[in-house]
């Protein structure tokens, strides 16, 4: 069965700080990996994917995130965080399998509160 | 630009009813899902829909639970006779290829009473 881990229930920075968000994942063959966001009362928002090539993959609003295979991690990134970039973000893995059965299996998300 | 839609926002039920939650998908997207998070917990899969079949489910998903797509564009979700546990936040979602990111919705709050 796959998993994703996100070992920190809060991360705290400073505006214009760079941020780390972290994520490890569990699943048997080749990952397709995936980070959402949520502002409170809204649904999950799309900020990028990794599914195959460069294991530095750019998203949306500035954010990117790196795949490592050997740690089997992919760590959120931002070089400078920004207020608004305050909300749940949430790291998502799905198997290898094809035609429709790829259901996401979702970390229990980590808050992310930038200060000013 | 297109987004997923769903209604009601907010259902209040009591409890052995049936509710049926309805998701409006983008409108070329090929493959559906449902997906719940009881409040403080994560996000779960309950189940993907394409080609006009489930394709998976998980152990969630029971015989209380059904989807169907109607028509052309609406995918519902059913709870035959709801628990007191079934109370969550439900967010439908779709995507358009295989490869493709899945959508979501802004969820439908469901309180069973």
């Amino acid at each position: 069965a796959q998993s994703v881990a996100q070992p920190e229930d809060q991360v705290n920075v400073a505006e214009g700080n760079p941020l780390t968000v972290k994520c490890t994942y569990s699943v048997s063959g080749n990952p397709y990996l995936f980070w959402y966001v949520q502002y409170p009362n809204r649904g999950l928002q799309f900020l990028l994917k990794y599914i195959t090539g460069d294991n530095l993959v750019k998203g949306s609003y500035g954010f990117e995130a790196e795949f490592n295979k050997s740690q089997t991690s992919f760590h959120l990134k931002k070089p400078s965080a920004l207020v608004s970039d305050s909300a749940l973000y949430f790291c998502a893995v799905r198997g290898p399998s094809g035609g429709g059965a790829d259901g996401l299996t979702f970390g229990k998300g980590t808050h992310l509160i930038i200060q000013p | 630009e297109p987004e997923v839609t769903q209604t009601p926002s907010h259902q209040v039920t009591q409890m052995g009813q049936e509710v049926i939650l309805r998701c409006v998908p983008i409108s070329n997207h090929l493959y559906f899902y449902w997906y719940r998070q009881i409040l403080g917990q994560k996000v779960e899969f309950l189940v993907s829909f394409y080609n006009n079949e489930i394709s998976e489910k998980s152990e969630i998903f029971d015989d209380q639970f059904s989807v169907e797509r109607p028509d052309g564009s609406n995918f519902t979700l059913k709870i035959r006779s709801t628990k007191l546990e079934d109370s969550a936040m439900y967010f439908c979602a779709s995507k358009q290829r295989e490869y493709n990111e899945q959508f979501f919705g802004p969820g439908t709050r469901l309180t069973v009473l």
